[in-house]
């Protein structure tokens, strides 16, 4: 059984293009996250969203939108897609808001190429 | 500003010890993550420390001094399988992680 699921693991599309990846968890924790994991391997976070509710919202352009239709879903769509939005997006989930011992669990991580 | 310091990449033979080291300066302290990622896969949890000392889990163990803002993780009896990215995390003030850019160990036979 898949704790942390996403969809699609490789992606490919042209610049100004508008795509969604979609994450799902079935270990009935509260809290999803987007990362996004550049060239340089930093893992930055995106979107944290406790119940459905966005929690923190990195400085991320705004046409990165989450949506989280309940709390085992939480979806990334992109809008108008750029060069520099190539990297991998990884999907995480943990038991609670407050990251205390909260160890995060990944999904295996959407690769995502601009042209 | 927030920093993470680990060493870009390590290399060791197989069978023996290695200490990977990560230095942080961050707003506030509440528990410091080591994560395992394999090439092309999601990272996984390997330890948290909160509490100053070192925390042995099997071959792997994790030290954290946070008056000098350091922590090291400890691979014992390395095997080809511990070939990795190891990266450090510090949840700061607000419970943000915070991520180092991780160490690439590579195991020589």
């Amino acid at each position: 059984d898949t704790a942390v699921s996403q969809t699609p693991k490789y992606l490919v599309t042209q610049m100004g293009n508008d795509k969604s990846i979609k994450c799902e968890q079935n270990l009935g924790h509260d809290t999803m996250y987007w990362y996004k994991q550049d060239s340089k391997k930093f893992l930055k976070i995106m979107f944290s969203y406790n119940n459905k509710e966005l929690i923190i919202n990195e400085t991320v352009p705004n046409r990165f939108s989450p949506k989280s239709p309940d709390k085992a879903h939480l979806n990334l769509h992109i809008n108008s897609l750029e060069l520099g939005d190539s990297a991998v997006y990884f999907c995480a989930s943990s038991p609670q808001t407050d990251f205390s011992y909260n160890e995060q669990f990944f999904g295996p991580g959407t690769r995502l190429t601009v042209l | 500003g927030q920093n993470i310091d680990q060493p870009t990449e390590m290399t060791a033979t197989e069978g023996a010890i290695v200490q990977i080291n990560c230095t942080y300066q961050t707003s506030g302290f509440n528990g410091l993550f080591w994560y395992q990622q394999h090439a092309g896969e999601a990272p996984t949890f390997l330890s948290y420390n909160v509490l100053d000392g070192l925390e042995e889990k099997g071959r792997f163990s994790s030290f954290l001094s946070r008056s000098k803002g350091y922590s090291y993780l400890l691979l014992k009896e390395l095997q080809m399988k511990d070939s990795a990215s190891y990266l450090c995390a510090v949840l700061d003030s607000n419970y943000q992680l915070i991520w180092g850019a991780g160490t690439k160990l590579i195991i020589k036979p």
